[in-house]
């Protein structure tokens, strides 16, 4: 079993739709990374958090420590919003562990 | 600002032939350096992370090696290529740890 979890594994959602895409992790952590993969390749960084909630444009992250439980929704998702979404987490041991992200295509 | 760099964009080698890539980063200074390998079909694998010059530290046992020979460069290498190193190789940056890392482009490395 992964350390790092991430469900689903594949989603596909018409353009404006709510997604939410599911991070578990079965670690004691110290951040949580949330990294947007575009076909070409190149990553993004979208979100770092310890705790709590973040908000940037239509894009929002949430983590739970108690249920080591963090999720990524995307609101009225365009089909630019198509990418491999990847949930890292950086361990109490100063390891970085990933998720083998969730690939998300959204028809317009 | 900070830019990183990380080249060539494609690299195609053979099995047994060395390796070296290249990524620098600007604009900062004693930045976390990290070397990552995503092959085909499968998550990011941290392979190398450096905290300073000439400190060096691997994740996974493997064929390849990294250094730093000075502050902003990170340099991953192979004397003698495998067909399972095939993959993308990507270079990233942190200011520390638990800062959020910025990557560069990635190189997509293919042995025949």
């Amino acid at each position: 079993k992964n350390e790092v979890e991430q469900s689903p594994q594949n989603l596909t959602a018409q353009e404006g739709e709510f997604i939410t895409i599911n991070c578990s992790y079965s670690v004691g952590i110290s951040a949580l990374h949330w990294l947007q993969q575009h076909p070409g390749g190149g990553i993004v960084s979208l979100f770092m958090l310890s705790s709590g909630k973040k908000k940037h444009g239509r894009l929002i992250a949430t983590i739970n420590i108690q249920e080591k439980h963090s999720s990524l929704h995307i609101t009225a998702s365009h089909p630019r919003d198509s990418a491999v979404y990847i949930c890292a987490a950086n361990t109490n041991a100063g390891k970085s562990t990933f998720g083998d992200g969730t690939t998300l295509t959204v028809k317009p | 600002s900070q830019t990183i760099h990380q080249w060539p964009a494609t690299l195609v080698q053979p099995v047994g032939s060395p390796l070296s890539l290249e990524c620098t980063v600007e604009g900062t200074s004693n930045p976390n350096l990290y070397w990552y390998r995503q092959a085909a079909g499968r998550g990011l694998q941290l392979l190398f992370y450096s905290i300073g010059i000439g400190q060096i530290s691997s994740e996974v046992p493997q064929n390849l090696s990294a250094s730093r020979p000075q502050d902003r460069q990170f340099i991953l290498s192979s004397k003698k290529l495998l067909l399972s190193d095939s993959g993308f190789y990507l270079c990233a940056w942190s200011p520390d740890r638990n800062q959020p890392q910025h990557f560069g482009d990635g190189t997509r490395l293919s042995i025949l």
